[in-house]
């Protein structure tokens, strides 16, 4: 079965500061991973995926993620918070188990403190 | 830049009332979702649609629900008899394929209130 776990449903960062969201996977084949935010009253938009290729992958608005198979992680992180990275974060996974599916975490909502 | 877009923003129903939620899909994509987030967890699969037909489900999606592609550019999520557990945000998404190498695009969701 595929799940995704994110630990910690609030994280508050100063601005500046960094930002590190957690995220693991339980697959039983190779995942490819997904990040999606969500601005308040906006939909899910992709911010970076994972798919077998390069492990540290680069997003949009200064994101990245590692996969870390032994760690069975893909912990999303960002060296410099701004205000408007004040977000819904989710993680998701798509494995060709799960058909079309994506399995999503249940988000962080990430605070930034000015 | 094309968007999945969602209407209405928010629905509030009476319990046991049909209710229709809308999504427009990216024009070029071939595969359509329907996902929901009740308040305070994840955000669950419903069903995933391609070549007018169902392709997958999730145990939630039982006979209360159904999908339809009407016209070329509109895709419906019913909910026949309405029950306070459906009250969550449905989020509508379309992929440009089937496999998991793409993202999905997700539409900004309605807020269904079942009362």
């Amino acid at each position: 079965a595929q799940s995704v776990t994110q630990l910690g449903s609030h994280v508050s960062v100063s601005e500046g500061a960094l930002v590190l969201l957690r995220c693991n996977y339980s697959s039983s084949v190779p995942p490819y991973l997904f990040w999606y935010v969500q601005y308040p009253n906006q939909g899910l938009q992709l911010l970076l995926k994972y798919t077998s290729a390069a492990t540290l992958v680069k997003g949009i608005n200064g994101f990245e993620a590692e996969f870390k198979k032994s760690e069975t992680s893909f912990h999303l992180t960002k060296p410099s918070a701004h205000m408007s990275d004040a977000a819904e974060y989710f993680c998701a996974v798509r494995t060709t188990n799960t058909g079309n599916q994506f399995y999503f975490g249940t988000g962080t909502s990430l605070t930034v403190i000015p | 830049e094309p968007e999945v877009t969602q209407t209405p923003s928010h629905q509030v129903t009476q319990m046991g009332q049909e209710v229709i939620l809308r999504c427009v899909p990216i024009s070029n994509h071939l595969y359509f979702y329907w996902y929901r987030q009740i308040l305070g967890q994840k955000v669950e699969f419903l069903v995933s649609f391609y070549n007018n037909e169902i392709s997958e489900k999730s145990e939630i999606f039982d006979d209360q629900f159904s999908v339809e592609r009407p016209d070329g550019s509109n895709f419906t999520l019913k909910i026949r008899s309405t029950k306070l557990e459906d009250s969550a945000m449905y989020f509508c998404a379309s992929s440009r394929g089937r496999d998991r190498y793409f993202e999905a695009f997700f539409g900004q969701g309605t807020r269904l209130t079942v009362v």
